[in-house]
């Protein structure tokens, strides 16, 4: 499946970095969304964009940014992480923000060191 | 707030076995959707239900949602190794006149061959 792509798959970083995560979507879908997976704990929702604008925050601490500059592309920039934000990084799209079904990429594995 | 509680956690059947996966919710849910997850990979969309009461199938799979529209289940008839991942439920609450889609914690099914 290559309609949600993701890099890099997998990212070690220091407390002290700054880097960024890359989504794009193949699908011509309106939204977006950034998920945080954990182990043990449900899908954690982090930002929603529709049509390149920000439409759902959820509480997720300023240490991470998104950026959406176009309906098919998708960033998560990263800086001064702790190693608790060390997880699995989910990028998704759907047709419409509150529409059926969303589509995942492979995902980032992030590990904060 | 909203959850979406699942059951069991985890779950490891012979081969040929029957399983299921509860969804409960404390509110009404708009519709459910279930994903699963193979080892290693990403969440992918199996189905939705929308109507009280639903049920559907896909081949040895069989989807209900509850007269109430809080609970949901996903049973598979004589399991076979590929059936291995963790499976999800979501489910879809109208918060602020807008549209939120809450993941339980899911169901990790292991399958001995």
């Amino acid at each position: 499946e290559t309609g949600v792509t993701q890099t890099p798959r997998h990212l070690v970083m220091g407390m002290t970095n700054k880097k960024s995560l890359k989504c794009e979507q193949h699908l011509g879908h309106n939204a977006m969304y950034w998920y945080k997976q954990s182990a043990k704990k449900p899908l954690e929702l982090m930002f929603v964009y529709s049509l390149e604008e920000r439409v759902e925050n959820n509480s997720v601490p300023s240490r991470f940014s998104p950026e959406c500059p176009n309906s098919s592309h998708l960033f998560l920039h990263l800086h001064t992480l702790q190693p608790e934000d060390s997880a699995l990084y989910l990028c998704a799209s759907s047709t419409h923000w509150d529409s059926y079904e969303q589509y995942f990429g492979p995902g980032t594995r992030l590990t904060v060191t | 707030g909203q959850q979406v509680m699942q059951i069991p956690q985890y779950q490891h059947v012979q081969e040929g076995e029957d399983f299921t996966t509860y969804c409960n919710s404390s509110t009404t849910l708009s519709n459910i959707q279930w994903y699963k997850q193979r080892p290693g990979g990403h969440p992918v969309f199996l189905i939705q239900l929308v109507k009280s009461g639903e049920v559907k199938k896909q081949k040895r799979l069989t989807f209900q949602f509850g007269e109430a529209k809080k609970n949901s289940s996903l049973h598979i008839t004589a399991t076979q190794t590929t059936d291995v991942g963790t499976y999800f439920c979501a489910g879809r609450v109208i918060v602020d006149s807008s549209y939120k889609l809450i993941f339980g914690s899911g169901t990790r099914l292991l399958v001995r061959p």
